[in-house]
């Protein structure tokens, strides 16, 4: 069955600190894998795409890396800041014939002052 | 702003009510989605149309849920007969498949109420 799963479900970190949030897939075939950022209340905006060539992608203080191999992925954040505070969801798209989205449930990133 | 927008915002029905709404993609985006997010979890593919073409559908689009895309433009996805079940965040987004790496904008969503 192709499923995303993310960890950790929550997060609550202090201002300035780094996290990592990570991503596992059984999608087969794959395509790319994207990470978004989901503001409460809004849609999700694009941070990270990436290809099965592709093992890391930075975009700002955010940082994400592939491994193709064991299907997992990681957003690390630095030095976080208040307004990193949102949900992030990671995204599976499948190489087939017709499109195919899969979406992780996303991981609630709470930063505090 | 992401260039996609979606209309209405929030709507509040009652149970058995029919409700449409409304997305109008970035202009030269020939892809649109619609998903569905429900609290606490990622979006859940609904359908998605090229031009104006829809060319699948999740089997999450019961046959009280239609999708209209008629002129390749903006998209319609109307839900008729509504239940509590109902209740969640539609979203659109739109994308260009002749673009390098095709990437979805999302809208804002629209959040459906079912009382």
């Amino acid at each position: 069955k192709n499923q995303v799963e993310q960890s950790p479900q929550s997060l609550i970190i202090l201002e300035g600190k780094n996290c990592t949030l990570q991503c596992n897939y059984t999608v087969s075939p794959f395509s790319n894998l994207r990470w978004y950022k989901q503001d409460t209340g809004r849609g999700p905006v694009s941070l990270t795409i990436m290809t099965f060539s592709e093992n890391t992608k930075s975009n700002g203080r955010y940082t994400a890396t592939l491994d193709a191999d064991t299907k997992q992925s990681s957003l690390h954040i630095t030095a976080s800041q208040l307004s990193d505070s949102a949900s992030y969801i990671c995204v599976v798209s499948r190489d087939t014939g017709g499109f195919k989205t899969i979406f992780g449930a996303g991981t609630r990133l709470f930063v505090k002052a | 702003d992401t260039g996609v927008s979606q209309d209405p915002r929030h709507k509040i029905t009652k149970r058995g009510q029919n409700v449409t709404f409304r997305c109008d993609p970035i202009s030269e985006h020939n892809r649109l989605y619609w998903y569905r997010q429900t609290l606490g979890q990622g979006p859940e593919f609904l359908t998605y149309f090229q031009n104006e073409a829809q060319l699948e559908k999740s089997r999450l689009l019961s046959d009280r849920f239609s999708a209209e895309r008629p002129k390749g433009s903006f998209s319609t996805l109307e839900i008729q007969r509504t239940e509590q079940g109902d209740s969640a965040m539609y979203l659109c987004a739109s994308s260009f498949t002749g673009a390098t790496r095709e990437e979805q904008y999302f809208g804002p969503g629209t959040r459906l109420t079912v009382t």
